[in-house]
Order: structure tokens, then sequence, then C-alpha cells
């Protein structure tokens, strides 16, 4: 089964806070997990992707946490700021076989609708 | 360049209309993707080409008909769809190799059907 279930589904935090979002998988057949950022009328981009061999991975203020024993990674933000405000997507993309090519078949969770307040 | 362009930006149609999405992108990709969006939702995937070739299709209804007449275009084909069909439609690209190729999303069609 597919499924990325996501929390919180909203978060407000202070200008200079710290911000969490936490995503938990079931299928341990994914092996790859990368965060998206979507604005408002835009199109989601990738922010920040890890693989279940690294326990964390940071990009400047981005970094993900991933618990592969307990089926989760989070996504923490430091130092928030007001143009972090944005929708935040997990995802984990599956293999998957069409027309003898490979591609990734992106699961999404529900999205997490981030305000930072100045 | 990592752009995917869409046109049009905004569509209002009616139900007996016949309209076209247009996306376009120069990264040599080969996967080329279309989703749905709905507000507040996560993107749901509705169709994958691969090599200009239909991979996927996410049974979605036959009043959406893709296209992919190019490795850098792709097409949805709108015709006789309903109310419930107003979403935000993306478009996405990405090389065809491992599962971990990074999709690069365009900024969508926001469609209105009446």
């Amino acid at each position: 089964q597919q499924q990325v279930k996501q929390s919180p589904q909203s978060l407000i935090v202070q200008k200079g806070g710290i911000s969490i979002i936490n995503c938990a998988y079931e299928n341990t057949a994914f092996d790859y997990f990368p965060w998206y950022q979507q604005f408002p009328g835009k199109g989601p981009a990738l922010l920040i992707a890890i693989r279940p061999d690294v326990s964390e991975k940071k990009e400047g203020r981005f970094t993900i946490s991933f618990n592969k024993s307990a089926k989760q990674f989070s996504l923490h933000i430091m130092d928030s700021q007001p143009g972090d405000s944005a929708t935040y997507f997990c995802a984990a993309p599956r293999a998957s076989l069409g027309g003898g090519t490979s591609y990734g078949k992106l699961t999404f969770g529900q999205g997490t609708i981030l305000t930072v307040h100045p | 360049d990592t752009e995917v362009t869409q046109t049009p930006k905004h569509l209002v149609m009616g139900m007996t209309n016949k309209k076209s999405l247009k996306c376009e992108q120069h990264m040599g990709h080969r996967a080329m993707y279309w989703y749905k969006q709905k507000a507040k939702k996560p993107p749901e995937l509705m169709f994958v080409y691969s090599y200009e070739k239909l991979s996927i299709n996410e049974s979605v209804p036959s009043r959406f008909s893709p296209e992919c007449p190019n490795s850098s275009l792709l097409n949805l084909h709108l015709h006789a769809l309903q109310p419930e069909d107003s979403a935000l439609y993306l478009c996405a690209s990405s090389q065809v190799g491992t599962a971990k190729e990074t999709q690069y999303f365009g900024p969508g069609t926001r469609l209105l059907v009446l």
C-alpha cells in the first residue's frame, strides 16, 4: 500500500522559530524521500530530499531527519522566515515500469500549510 | 534552465466546450506528467509519458485526452468536462531513469468548468 501520512495540516510559527513537519510511511519499498515546497499560484518545487541510508541531511536552514525503524521522516526549518510561508508536501516515489522504462511515481502527503509571522 | 512552462494560466470553459492545455520543457527530459490538484490537497497523478509514449493512465475519465507530440511538448485535451473537474492542472517533467529523478513542475493552469 502506497501511503504517506503528513502532520500537522497547518502550522503557525513566529519569525526566527523552528518549524517541524512530520511524515510517516508504510511501504518499506520507498527508498527516496523528497520534500516539495509550493507557493500560492506556483507549482511544487523540490526543496530537499533524503535517502534511507542516512539519518539526516541538512541544506542551509532546512534539515530532514529520517528514522528508518519508525518509518518516519521530518522536515525542520530553522530560523523560520515569513518568506518560508508556503505549503509543504512530503513525498515518496516508487519505481515503476511503464513501456520498459522506470520513472518516479510520486505519492504525496496531504500537505502542511506553514505561516511564519513577522 | 529548469523551467516548465504551461499555457494558459487560467481557463474558463463550459461543459460542452473543447479546450487544450499545453506544457513545454527544454531540459531534455523524456518523462512528462500531468497532475490534478484541488484546493488544499496534494497533486494527484493523472498521466505519465515516457519517451513520448503513454506509460501510465491513472484511470482518468476519457474526457481528458493527453498527447505528447514531441519530446518537449505535452498537451491535455479537454472535452465535456464537469464542474468537479475544476482544479489546478500541473505539468511536470523529469529524466527517465531511477525513481529518484527530480520532477520539475510548471506553474499550472487553473481551470474553472461552468
